[in-house]
Protein backbone atom coordinates (compact mmCIF):
# COMPACT_ATOMS: atom_id res chain seq x y z
CA UNK A 1 0.00 0.00 0.00
CA UNK A 2 1.52 3.47 -0.85
CA UNK A 3 -0.93 5.24 -0.82
CA UNK A 4 -3.06 7.67 -2.79
CA UNK A 5 -0.18 9.38 -5.19
CA UNK A 6 -0.89 12.66 -7.69
CA UNK A 7 0.69 13.90 -10.35
CA UNK A 8 2.22 16.47 -11.31
CA UNK A 9 2.69 17.95 -7.59
CA UNK A 10 3.62 21.29 -9.20
CA UNK A 11 1.88 23.01 -12.64
CA UNK A 12 2.46 26.45 -13.55
CA UNK A 13 0.63 27.30 -16.92
CA UNK A 14 -0.82 30.20 -18.74
CA UNK A 15 -4.02 31.78 -19.21
CA UNK A 16 -6.14 29.52 -21.98
CA UNK A 17 -3.66 26.93 -21.76
CA UNK A 18 -5.24 23.21 -20.82
CA UNK A 19 -3.80 21.27 -18.03
CA UNK A 20 -4.07 17.59 -16.84
CA UNK A 21 -3.68 16.32 -13.18
CA UNK A 22 -3.64 12.33 -12.19
CA UNK A 23 -4.23 10.49 -9.09
CA UNK A 24 -3.46 7.18 -8.47
CA UNK A 25 -5.59 5.73 -5.63
CA UNK A 26 -4.76 2.90 -2.76
CA UNK A 27 -5.28 -0.29 -4.90
CA UNK A 28 -7.97 -1.79 -3.37
CA UNK A 29 -10.25 1.24 -3.52
CA UNK A 30 -13.10 1.64 -5.35
CA UNK A 31 -14.23 5.09 -4.73
CA UNK A 32 -12.32 8.14 -5.57
CA UNK A 33 -12.86 11.67 -4.71
CA UNK A 34 -11.45 15.08 -6.69
CA UNK A 35 -11.35 17.98 -4.24
CA UNK A 36 -10.10 21.82 -4.59
CA UNK A 37 -8.60 23.50 -1.74
CA UNK A 38 -7.59 27.54 -2.24
CA UNK A 39 -5.48 29.38 0.37
CA UNK A 40 -7.21 29.65 4.39
CA UNK A 41 -9.98 27.51 3.57
CA UNK A 42 -10.58 23.79 3.50
CA UNK A 43 -11.13 21.53 0.58
CA UNK A 44 -14.27 22.30 -1.87
CA UNK A 45 -15.89 18.73 -3.19
CA UNK A 46 -15.48 18.49 -6.89
CA UNK A 47 -16.44 15.38 -8.24
CA UNK A 48 -17.00 11.35 -7.36
CA UNK A 49 -16.38 8.21 -8.80
CA UNK A 50 -17.57 4.63 -7.80
CA UNK A 51 -15.41 2.42 -9.91
CA UNK A 52 -15.72 3.91 -13.39
CA UNK A 53 -18.68 5.51 -12.86
CA UNK A 54 -18.79 9.37 -11.56
CA UNK A 55 -21.88 9.37 -9.64
CA UNK A 56 -21.71 12.65 -8.18
CA UNK A 57 -20.51 16.04 -9.56
CA UNK A 58 -20.63 19.50 -7.74
CA UNK A 59 -21.66 23.03 -9.18
CA UNK A 60 -18.04 24.57 -9.30
CA UNK A 61 -17.08 21.89 -11.87
CA UNK A 62 -17.76 24.28 -14.83
CA UNK A 63 -17.53 22.63 -18.57
CA UNK A 64 -14.17 23.36 -18.88
CA UNK A 65 -13.69 20.82 -16.33
CA UNK A 66 -14.03 17.05 -16.59
CA UNK A 67 -12.67 14.04 -14.65
CA UNK A 68 -12.42 10.69 -15.59
CA UNK A 69 -11.63 7.07 -14.28
CA UNK A 70 -11.50 4.91 -17.63
CA UNK A 71 -10.93 1.71 -15.74
CA UNK A 72 -11.85 2.08 -12.20
CA UNK A 73 -8.07 2.67 -11.23
CA UNK A 74 -6.63 5.74 -11.63
CA UNK A 75 -8.26 9.27 -13.01
CA UNK A 76 -7.92 12.59 -14.55
CA UNK A 77 -8.85 15.78 -13.99
CA UNK A 78 -8.80 18.27 -16.87
CA UNK A 79 -9.20 21.98 -16.52
CA UNK A 80 -9.52 23.33 -20.41
CA UNK A 81 -8.87 27.07 -20.98
CA UNK A 82 -7.57 27.85 -17.67
CA UNK A 83 -8.12 31.19 -15.81
CA UNK A 84 -6.27 32.74 -12.99
CA UNK A 85 -9.13 31.56 -10.58
CA UNK A 86 -8.23 28.19 -11.45
CA UNK A 87 -5.34 28.63 -9.41
CA UNK A 88 -5.17 26.50 -6.31
CA UNK A 89 -4.61 22.36 -4.77
CA UNK A 90 -6.07 19.75 -6.19
CA UNK A 91 -6.73 17.15 -4.02
CA UNK A 92 -7.90 13.43 -4.65
CA UNK A 93 -8.55 10.96 -2.22
CA UNK A 94 -9.72 7.71 -2.31
CA UNK A 95 -11.74 4.78 -0.12
CA UNK A 96 -13.71 1.60 0.02
CA UNK A 97 -17.02 0.93 -0.26
CA UNK A 98 -17.40 -1.53 2.49
CA UNK A 99 -20.04 -0.38 5.07
CA UNK A 100 -17.58 -0.04 7.90
CA UNK A 101 -14.79 1.84 5.45
CA UNK A 102 -16.32 4.04 2.84
CA UNK A 103 -16.65 7.02 5.03
CA UNK A 104 -12.87 6.97 5.97
CA UNK A 105 -10.68 8.97 3.08
CA UNK A 106 -7.43 8.99 2.35
CA UNK A 107 -5.44 12.25 0.55
CA UNK A 108 -2.68 12.29 -2.05
CA UNK A 109 -0.37 15.05 -1.21
CA UNK A 110 -2.19 17.50 -3.89
CA UNK A 111 -1.06 19.18 -7.29
CA UNK A 112 -0.22 23.22 -7.10
CA UNK A 113 -1.74 24.59 -10.10
CA UNK A 114 -0.45 28.45 -10.59
CA UNK A 115 -2.11 29.90 -13.68
CA UNK A 116 -0.40 32.97 -14.74
CA UNK B 1 -27.42 22.20 3.47
CA UNK B 2 -24.84 20.76 6.18
CA UNK B 3 -21.68 22.36 7.22
CA UNK B 4 -18.98 22.61 9.48
CA UNK B 5 -17.81 25.69 11.60
CA UNK B 6 -14.16 25.79 13.40
CA UNK B 7 -12.45 28.47 15.27
CA UNK B 8 -10.42 30.63 13.42
CA UNK B 9 -6.58 30.84 14.05
CA UNK B 10 -3.77 31.13 14.30
CA UNK B 11 -4.11 29.49 17.58
CA UNK B 12 -0.69 30.18 19.27
CA UNK B 13 0.28 27.99 22.65
CA UNK B 14 3.40 27.13 24.53
CA UNK B 15 4.84 23.50 24.52
CA UNK B 16 3.16 21.82 27.09
CA UNK B 17 -0.31 24.01 27.17
CA UNK B 18 -3.39 22.38 27.14
CA UNK B 19 -5.55 22.95 23.26
CA UNK B 20 -8.89 23.40 22.28
CA UNK B 21 -10.12 23.44 18.70
CA UNK B 22 -13.74 24.24 18.46
CA UNK B 23 -15.93 22.37 16.06
CA UNK B 24 -19.90 22.52 14.94
CA UNK B 25 -21.86 21.57 13.00
CA UNK B 26 -24.82 21.21 11.02
CA UNK B 27 -26.20 18.25 9.14
CA UNK B 28 -30.19 17.27 8.99
CA UNK B 29 -28.80 13.41 9.70
CA UNK B 30 -26.39 12.09 11.47
CA UNK B 31 -22.73 12.38 9.93
CA UNK B 32 -19.43 10.58 10.78
CA UNK B 33 -16.94 13.28 12.11
CA UNK B 34 -13.74 13.61 11.82
CA UNK B 35 -10.57 15.79 12.25
CA UNK B 36 -7.64 15.73 9.46
CA UNK B 37 -4.21 17.59 9.83
CA UNK B 38 -2.31 18.90 7.35
CA UNK B 39 1.69 19.26 8.29
CA UNK B 40 3.67 22.54 6.30
CA UNK B 41 3.83 20.45 2.55
CA UNK B 42 2.05 17.26 3.31
CA UNK B 43 -1.14 15.89 2.45
CA UNK B 44 -4.50 15.50 4.47
CA UNK B 45 -3.79 12.94 6.91
CA UNK B 46 -7.14 11.86 8.99
CA UNK B 47 -6.10 12.39 12.94
CA UNK B 48 -9.07 10.68 14.37
CA UNK B 49 -13.05 9.86 13.88
CA UNK B 50 -16.23 9.16 15.63
CA UNK B 51 -19.44 7.52 13.67
CA UNK B 52 -21.91 8.27 16.39
CA UNK B 53 -23.23 9.95 19.15
CA UNK B 54 -20.80 9.86 22.26
CA UNK B 55 -18.23 8.26 20.50
CA UNK B 56 -14.76 8.92 21.39
CA UNK B 57 -11.44 9.70 18.33
CA UNK B 58 -8.14 9.48 19.87
CA UNK B 59 -5.00 9.54 18.70
CA UNK B 60 -1.96 10.42 19.53
CA UNK B 61 -2.75 12.16 22.30
CA UNK B 62 -5.64 13.61 20.63
CA UNK B 63 -9.35 13.43 21.61
CA UNK B 64 -12.33 14.70 20.48
CA UNK B 65 -16.08 13.37 21.38
CA UNK B 66 -19.34 13.45 19.34
CA UNK B 67 -21.64 15.53 20.98
CA UNK B 68 -25.19 15.40 19.47
CA UNK B 69 -27.19 17.86 21.69
CA UNK B 70 -24.76 20.16 21.25
CA UNK B 71 -23.50 18.95 17.72
CA UNK B 72 -20.07 19.44 18.68
CA UNK B 73 -17.06 17.17 17.83
CA UNK B 74 -13.89 19.89 19.74
CA UNK B 75 -10.59 18.21 19.45
CA UNK B 76 -8.11 18.55 22.35
CA UNK B 77 -5.27 17.93 23.83
CA UNK B 78 -3.34 17.89 27.42
CA UNK B 79 0.02 18.91 26.48
CA UNK B 80 1.02 20.19 22.89
CA UNK B 81 4.29 19.69 21.58
CA UNK B 82 6.14 22.03 18.94
CA UNK B 83 5.63 18.83 16.38
CA UNK B 84 1.88 19.60 16.66
CA UNK B 85 2.28 22.25 14.69
CA UNK B 86 0.16 22.38 11.57
CA UNK B 87 -3.74 23.00 10.29
CA UNK B 88 -6.35 20.94 11.86
CA UNK B 89 -9.23 20.19 9.79
CA UNK B 90 -13.15 19.47 11.23
CA UNK B 91 -15.12 17.76 8.49
CA UNK B 92 -18.49 15.27 8.42
CA UNK B 93 -19.42 12.81 6.14
CA UNK B 94 -22.68 11.66 5.04
CA UNK B 95 -23.41 8.37 3.33
CA UNK B 96 -26.11 9.82 1.04
CA UNK B 97 -23.67 12.91 -0.50
CA UNK B 98 -20.69 10.95 -0.71
CA UNK B 99 -18.80 13.91 -0.20
CA UNK B 100 -16.86 15.36 2.88
CA UNK B 101 -18.17 18.91 3.99
CA UNK B 102 -15.46 20.16 5.35
CA UNK B 103 -14.69 23.76 8.12
CA UNK B 104 -11.91 26.55 7.00
CA UNK B 105 -9.41 25.01 8.86
CA UNK B 106 -7.25 26.08 12.19
CA UNK B 107 -3.88 26.97 12.45
CA UNK B 108 -1.70 25.73 15.54
CA UNK B 109 1.53 26.94 16.24
CA UNK B 110 3.42 25.63 19.34
CA UNK B 111 6.50 27.84 20.53
CA UNK B 112 8.66 25.84 21.99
Amino acid sequence: DTGVSQNPRHKITKRGQNVTFRCDPISEHNRLYWYRQTLGQGPEFLTYFQNEAQLEKSRLLSDRFSAERPKGSFSTLEIQRTEQGDSAMYLCASSHSRANARNIQYFGAGTRLSVL
Amino acid sequence: GDSVTQMEGPVTLSEEAFLTINCTYTATGYPSLFWYVQYPGEGLQLLLKATKADDKGSNKGFEATYRKETTSFHLEKGSVQVSDSAVYFCALFMDSNYQLIWGAGTKLIIKP
